[in-house]
């Protein structure tokens, strides 16, 4: 079965602090992404991810790609409240579709 | 920048009507997707296309059907609707790239059945 993982499912932390959120995925693959979901709102796509090792930076936010351990992380730095939304990893499993986790909802607290 | 639009923001419908949900993408792209998001529940594939006039089932398809006559449009169809039906859909469209699958999301319907 495909399965995609998140944790935690919630999160709230407070401004300044580091956090990561964790995304496992049943299979193999080496194509991951990331999105963020503002509240009422649509998806929006932060981070492509193509191979193993692959890591990419946007602000106090850094995504990495594990493929063996069929981990990806999307880690936070000093933490600011317009950081607070949902975040999706989704995974590429050869399939024409993407595998979306269950989202981790980020909450800033100032 | 792509470019994927829906019909309508919100929608309020009664049960048993039969409801269109209209999607455009503007970016030439191959594959287009139907979600439905339910809080947590997270996002759930209904159907998808892969070129003008295919379609494939989705993990929730029933009580869904689905048309794409043009390349950027593709249409998702209640044919009566029902409350359980009462969701947030999202629409979102990738190319046919092998390996490269980054899908871009329209900004959501969400319905409401009475």
């Amino acid at each position: 079965e495909l399965k995609v993982e998140q944790n935690p499912l919630f999160l709230s932390m407070q401004e300044g602090k580091n956090y990561t959120i964790y995304c496992n995925y049943s299979t193999t693959s080496d194509r991951l992404y990331w999105y963020r979901q503002d509240p009422g709102k649509s998806l929006e796509s932060l981070f492509v991810l193509l191979s193993n090792g692959a890591v990419k930076q946007e602000g106090r936010l850094m995504a990495s790609l594990d493929t063996k351990a069929r981990l990806s992380t999307l880690h936070i730095t000093a933490a600011v409240h317009d950081l607070s939304a949902t975040y999706f990893c989704a995974v590429d499993f050869g399939n024409e579709k993407l595998t979306f986790g269950t989202g981790t909802r980020l909450t800033i607290i100032p | 920048d792509v470019k994927v639009t829906q019909s309508s923001r919100y929608l309020v419908k009664r049960t048993g009507e039969k409801v269109f949900l209209e999607c455009v993408q503007d970016m030439d792209h191959e594959n287009m997707f139907w979600y439905r998001q339910d809080p947590g529940l997270g996002l759930r594939l209904i159907y998808f296309s892969y070129d003008v006039k295919m379609k494939e089932k989705g993990d929730i398809p029933e009580g869904y059907s689905v048309s794409r006559e043009k390349k950027e449009r593709f249409s998702l169809i209640l044919e009566s609707a029902s409350t359980n039906q009462t969701s947030m859909y999202l629409c979102a469209s990738s190319f046919s790239v092998r390996g490269y699958n980054e899908q871009f999301f329209g900004p959501g319907t969400r319905l409401t059945v009475l």
